[in-house]
């Protein structure tokens, strides 16, 4: 059964740096999102994508993140400069008009 | 904000049914009601969706009252694998449109 995978499954970086999250959705699928989760928290939604370019997109996700699907098979978060508070779980998924498949997410840790 | 109204959590004995119930008063007629759980820190995994009919597939059955106001989840026969936070979310059928995640039912299965 298809399924979204993301890589790294950990990521630990220092405050400043900037990181790039990488999801490999399902193949057939046209619609792309970031969702992420804070420890203890609520699953909120980043930004979603469609047509190389992001149709919707909260307001967490400000001019630090950007989102790239720079070929075939690839969908990127990036975060240009990390602050302690970016450190989450960090969900990819895919989809078309009805549900959406998750991948298993990258804890991310700002130190 | 989540438009559904979920108990914050549930214990049901291994092997019997679980029943989990939300509020949805709010729904609109293009609106579809989603359920997704999460286990521990891996990502929302899809369950089931119905937008007036009941539904089931081999994982669930999902009841919609004729109003559309509230819907139960039932978990036929839970298992300690079933343990997990639930969600019910509505959401209508447009293209790139998100999930939004509630802090869901915390299901725990005793044995």
């Amino acid at each position: 059964e298809p399924e979204v995978t993301q890589t790294p499954s950990h990521q630990v970086t220092q405050m400043g740096q900037e990181v790039i999250l990488r999801c490999v959705p399902i193949s057939n699928h046209l619609y792309f999102y970031w969702y992420r989760q804070i420890l203890g928290q609520k699953v909120e939604f980043l930004v979603s994508f469609y047509n190389n370019e992001i149709s919707e997109k909260s307001e967490i996700f400000d001019d630090q993140f950007s989102v790239e699907r720079p070929d075939g098979s690839n969908f990127t978060l990036k975060i240009r400069s990390t602050k302690l508070e970016d450190s989450a779980m960090y969900f990819c998924a895919s989809g078309g008009i009805y549900e959406q498949y998750f991948g298993p997410g990258t804890r991310l840790t700002v130190t | 904000d989540a438009k559904t109204t979920q108990p914050p959590s549930m214990d049901c004995a291994e092997g019997r049914a679980a029943n989990l119930p939300c509020n949805h008063s709010t729904i609109s007629g293009n609106e579809y009601v989603y359920w997704y759980r999460q286990i521990h820190s891996q990502g929302p995994q899809y369950i089931i969706h119905g937008l007036k009919n009941n539904e089931t597939n081999e994982m669930a059955s999902l009841i919609i009252t004729e109003d559309r106001k509230s819907s139960t989840l039932i978990l036929p026969h839970a298992t300690l694998r079933d343990t997990a936070v639930y969600y019910c979310i509505v959401r209508a059928n447009n293209y790139g449109q998100n999930f939004v995640f509630g802090p869901g039912t915390r299901l725990s299965a005793l044995p």
